[in-house]
């Protein structure tokens, strides 16, 4: 059965980095997404991706944040100037149908 | 009031017992109605979607939704211990060409023990 992928599985990083996490959707899936999971907290919205371009975004995506599908595959959430607080599980997915979502396992970051 | 609240749990039930979960919430814009598994540290698994009010049945899971409530919930039946697992409920305000951004509530932890 396909499943979404993510890389890395855990990124550890230092204060003011950036860092590229990277999905790779289910290959017909149309529709992209950005979650995040603080430890303890809710999964939260990010970023929706479609037809190339952000269709909606949360008041967490600011202007630190960017997604992009440079490949045609790939999808990736950059997080250009990282903060304590960036740290928590990122999650991708991907649908293609506007009503199903299905989820990456996730990429543990952590900011020091 | 938060826009999704469930009951954190544990819930803790014997192997073979039926569990059931709940959701309720706030925005009557929502419209679609998901229910995920989530083991430890891993990734949510979708399990059900449901539009609208009503039941739907796959397997061993019931979702049922009464938007006149603002309630949601999920039935797992001969429960097992491979359940054990957080059960996250999600929304969404309906189909937008682009894409539905879901809302989630906070999770109930169940136990399932042999």
């Amino acid at each position: 059965e396909p499943e979404v992928t993510q890389t890395p599985s855990h990124q550890v990083t230092q204060m003011g980095q950036e860092v590229i996490l990277r999905c790779v959707p289910i290959s017909n899936h149309l529709y992209f997404y950005w979650y995040r999971q603080i430890l303890g907290q809710k999964v939260e919205f990010l970023v929706s991706f479609y037809n190339n371009e952000i269709s909606e975004k949360s008041e967490i995506f600011d202007d630190q944040f960017s997604v992009e599908r440079p490949d045609g595959s790939n999808f990736t959430l950059k997080i250009r100037s990282t903060k304590l607080e960036d740290s928590a599980m990122y999650f991708c997915a991907t649908g293609r149908l506007q009503e199903t979502q299905y989820f990456g396992p996730g990429t543990r970051l952590l900011v020091l | 009031q938060k826009e999704v609240e469930q009951d954190p749990g544990p819930l803790s039930v014997p192997e073979g017992a039926i569990v059931s979960l709940n959701c309720t919430y706030s925005n009557s814009a929502f419209q679609y109605f998901m229910w995920y598994r989530q083991y430890s540290r891993k990734g949510p698994e979708l399990l059900m979607y449901t539009y609208s009010s009503g039941n739907k049945e796959d397997g061993r899971f019931t979702a049922q939704v009464d938007k006149s409530s603002k309630y949601i919930s999920l039935f797992i039946r001969d429960s097992q211990p491979s359940d054990s697992a957080t059960y996250l409920c999600a929304m969404s305000g309906g189909v937008k060409a682009a894409g539905n951004k879901l809302t989630f509530g906070g999770g109930t932890r169940v136990l399932v023990k042999p």
